[in-house]
This record gives structure tokens, C-alpha cells and sequence, in this order.
């Protein structure tokens, strides 16, 4: 039972290149986040999904897509990188709030380096 | 806009001591809190949730409060050791019933340090 694994763990860019971070959870859960974390300012929600097939803006959305296809997989883009996406990438899951609590899972990061 | 707060910002502890890390919030309406650790370089993993019915839960040497009233939640860690030391993070699931409740807001973290 893997959890919530992502890929890559490391990566660095040219500004203007494109990247996609991969999410996948073993746990069969409905609510999966993209989350990025910066020194001073915390753990910010970027986009989620309550659902496969559906997705949602979170709190800082600007320059990032995704994509929900498979329940299992959340896919976090980046068209064109700048050097304000320098971050560390996590992403969650949980059970929907109607099945049980809603306990977060999360990955072990993704730290992305934009030149 | 919720805001989640957590002071001190580092604690620094001799082995075996006793301590409570703070977690505050400023609007009460809320789901359920979420206490996480988060080793450098790692993700974050799950110690305890408390529901907003709840009072407290207990796993091992640690037991979180919530008043929920007050706007605070405490983790109290028993007999600490030196692997206890980590950021210890508070987080706060809004009671909304659309997908708004999905927003969590996190707190800054207490970075612990339990020295031998």
C-alpha cells in the first residue's frame, strides 16, 4: 500500500518550459489537492478535485492546470514556468466528507527549481 | 477569511519534558482540525483529527483539544524525545457544505526541537 506517491520528486526548468507533476493514490479516494509550500507562507491550496473528471481553483490557481481522468491520478501542469512556481509541490487525498472524515494523506513532495 | 495561527513559531526542549504546541483559528465554523508533522525535506504526515463535536483525541503520547468556542486547539506531546522533533502543523476544514469546503487553511507550523 503505497498511499500517495508523486513524480518527479526533483526538477528544475528553464522559464517558459512546461512540466507535469503526477499524483497517484492507492487508497480509492474521491477528493484529491494540489497543494505548494513556501517559506513564509505556508501550505497554499492551488487546484483540487472532488471527483474524477472534475476540478477546482483553489486559493493561488494563476499559471497551473489540471487534470482528473482517472480517480487514481491527479495531474498538475505548468504551460509556461516562471520563477515565482520555485516551490515545493505536495499533493493530498481523502475520502469524500459524505463517506468519512475527510483525513488528509500527502505525498512526499515535489520540489520544482525554475532558472 | 480564516486565519490560522500557531505560536510559538519554534520551541526548543530538554528530553522528557512535557509540552503543548498552540493552534488558534479565527472563525469557528468549522469541520473538523487537522494536526500534522512534517520532517525537513518530507511530506506531511496525519496524527490526529479532531471532528468540531469532538473535544479531544488520543494517539500514543499525544492528545489534541479543541475549543472550539475559543477559536483554539492544543497538541499536547507526553515524555518527548529527540525523535519527536520536527514542524508540527495545524490545519482547519471550514464547515461548508459546497466544494468551498474543501478549503483548508493551514498554520505556519511550530518547528520542534527535542535535544538529548
Amino acid at each position: 500500500n503505497a498511499g500517495v506517491t508523486q513524480t518527479p520528486k526533483f526538477r528544475v526548468l528553464k522559464t517558459g518550459q512546461s512540466m507535469t507533476l503526477l499524483c497517484a493514490q492507492d487508497m480509492n479516494h474521491e477528493y484529491m489537492y494540489w497543494y505548494r509550500q513556501d517559506p513564509g507562507m505556508g501550505l497554499r491550496l492551488i487546484h483540487y478535485s472532488v471527483g474524477e473528471g472534475t476540478t477546482a481553483k483553489g486559493e493561488v490557481p494563476d499559471g497551473y492546470n489540471v487534470s482528473r481522468l482517472k480517480k487514481q491520478n491527479f495531474l498538475l501542469g505548468l504551460e509556461s514556468a516562471a520563477p515565482s512556481q520555485t516551490s515545493v509541490y505536495f499533493c493530498a487525498s481523502s475520502y469524500s466528507l459524505r463517506q468519512l472524515t475527510g483525513e488528509l494523506f500527502f505525498g512526499e513532495g515535489s520540489r520544482l527549481t525554475v532558472l | 477569511k480564516q486565519e490560522v495561527t500557531q505560536i510559538p513559531a519554534a520551541l526548543s526542549v530538554p528530553e522528557g519534558e512535557n509540552l503543548v504546541l498552540n493552534c488558534s483559528f479565527t472563525d469557528s465554523a468549522i469541520y473538523n482540525l487537522q494536526w500534522f508533522r512534517q520532517d525537513p525535506g518530507k511530506g506531511l504526515t496525519s496524527l490526529l483529527l479532531i471532528q468540531s463535536s469532538q473535544r479531544e483525541q488520543t494517539s500514543g503520547r499525544l492528545n489534541a483539544s479543541l475549543d472550539k468556542s475559543s477559536g483554539r486547539s492544543t497538541l499536547y506531546i507526553a515524555a518527548s524525545q529527540p525523535g519527536d522533533s520536527a514542524t508540527y502543523l495545524c490545519a482547519v476544514r471550514p464547515r461548508l457544505l459546497d466544494n468551498a469546503g474543501n478549503m483548508l487553511t493551514f498554520g505556519g507550523g511550530t518547528r520542534l526541537m527535542v535535544k538529548p
